[in-house]
């Protein structure tokens, strides 16, 4: 079956400007994580949602950033007044359950001008 | 903190070579643990992970690791790499409790020459 996607794979942008990165899980996996990963980091934590809800947001950064799953299934997060640190790639993971193992998707590479 | 620490960051063997990449973790409580690969090009995959029960956890391609709590460690070893092993390797760790979000090390890369 299909794995996670993520549109687009990448975006360039400029600071300053507003960009959302969509993520599309596994069919009926009910838990949904985004993470970000800089150059030559390990993945980090940014947020997971269990269902249409955000159950742990404790890894977001500061209120630039948000993210939506409104009909428990695609999430979208959003970055606004986008900033040079906030270049990365962004990745989306997804488990049937919260304690299942959680698969990635290919990522989102951001680059902020 | 929760923290997961690789202390191998960059790696080279001569395929046929053993491998042991080191993993430490720092965690209240107990921990699920897990290692990830990532081919060139690819995507982050599941290597094995360790639960609970037998601390010598063996995964896909020969890949094993070993639990040792007193050490808080979870090394991953392979007796024999091949050159398509060549990727980036990421441990993690998940508290057990009502936390799912996972915390990486910062990885360690593979590189294995002919």
């Amino acid at each position: 079956g299909a794995g996670v996607s993520q549109t687009p794979s990448n975006k360039v942008t400029e600071k300053g400007k507003y960009v959302e990165l969509r993520c599309d899980p596994i069919s009926g996996h009910t838990a949904l994580y985004w993470y970000r990963q800089s150059l030559g980091q390990g993945p980090e934590f940014l947020i997971y949602f269990q269902g249409t809800g955000a159950a742990d947001d404790s890894g977001l950064p500061n209120d630039r950033f948000f993210a939506v799953r409104p009909e428990g299934s695609v999430s979208t997060l959003k970055i606004q007044r986008t900033e040079r640190g906030d270049s990365a790639v962004y990745l989306c993971a997804s488990s049937l359950n919260p304690g299942n193992e959680q698969f990635f998707g290919p990522g989102t590479r951001l680059t902020v001008l | 903190a929760q923290s997961v620490s690789q202390h191998n960051h960059h790696v080279i063997l001569s395929e046929a070579a053993s491998l042991e990449l080191g993993c430490n973790y720092s965690y209240g409580g107990t921990v699920n643990l897990f290692w990830y690969v990532q081919y060139p090009g690819q995507h982050l995959q599941l290597l094995l992970k360790y639960f609970s029960g037998d601390p010598l956890v063996k995964g896909i391609k020969g890949f094993e690791a070993e639990f040792i709590k007193s050490k808080f460690s979870f090394n991953l070893r392979k007796p024999s790499v091949q050159w398509s092993d060549t990727a980036e390797y990421f441990c993690a760790a998940r508290g057990t409790g009502t936390a799912s979000k996972l915390t990486f090390g910062t990885g360690t890369r593979l590189q294995v020459t002919l």
